[in-house]
């Protein structure tokens, strides 16, 4: 079974509005952390915000907020007022367990996003 | 903070040569790198972790002669394809973990585009 899950290969949205990118993930562990990454089309990759599973709060970076729901098992990213450069793939990720131990991570297929001018 | 350098950006070469590729934390140290490799609108797979001082740890099915990693210092990686063929062309991406984070942030160099001929 797939531990991360983006089930929207291709979404768009119209400049400044906002766009919810969907991220549903499987582990048993109890203590685990959540990545979302940013990659244009030059092909790096950029970390967006992190939240870790015994964060209360959701996470909040700029124009970038986690819409972290535990007992639904989804971590979703929200982009609130998009703009053209935010036109790239975008990947969840997960560290399953205790960060340290050079803990790798899982990562999801990824959601392709366009903005509309 | 965070920026990792990756040289070449690119390369180009024949058949049954090999190419190395330097992975640099500039700005930290770090003890793990790990090395990715993504085919066209596909997700990132992790190829090895690289621990500084120690030999790389490979993920299944890839060859640890075919890839050699060193981390020979807290700062740089470096992954070198032996005797490259054209199956081995792809997008090979870096990361690095500082150190100090407790979250397993990776941070991703600009990636390498290997083609061969």
């Amino acid at each position: 079974a797939q531990k991360i899950t983006q089930t929207q290969p291709g979404m768009f949205v119209q400049e400044k509005e906002a766009v919810t990118l969907d991220c549903t993930y499987d582990t048993s562990d109890q203590s685990y952390g959540l990545f979302w990454y940013k990659q244009p089309s030059s092909g790096e990759m950029i970390f967006l915000i992190y939240q870790g599973s015994y964060d209360e709060q959701n996470a909040t970076e700029g124009r970038y907020s986690l819409n972290f729901q535990k007992a639904r098992k989804s971590a979703n990213l929200v982009i609130s007022a998009s703009q053209l450069g935010d036109s790239a793939m975008y990947f969840c990720a997960m560290r399953e367990g205790r960060a340290g131990n050079n803990r790798k991570l899982i990562w999801g297929l990824g959601t392709s996003l366009a903005v509309n001018p | 903070g965070a920026v990792v350098s990756q040289h070449p950006s690119w390369v180009i070469c024949k058949s049954g040569t090999s190419v190395k590729i330097e992975c640099r934390s500039l700005d930290f140290q770090a003890t793990t790198m790990f090395w990715y490799r993504q085919f066209p609108k596909q997700s990132l797979m992790l190829m090895a972790t690289s621990n500084e001082g120690s030999k790389a740890t490979y993920e299944q099915g890839v060859e640890k002669d075919k890839f050699l990693i060193n981390h020979a210092s807290l700062t740089l990686s470096t992954l070198t394809v032996t005797s490259a063929h054209p199956e081995d062309s792809s997008f090979y991406i870096c990361s690095a973990r500082p150190q100090v984070l407790r979250t397993d942030t990776q941070y991703f160099g600009p990636g390498t585009r290997l083609t061969v001929l």
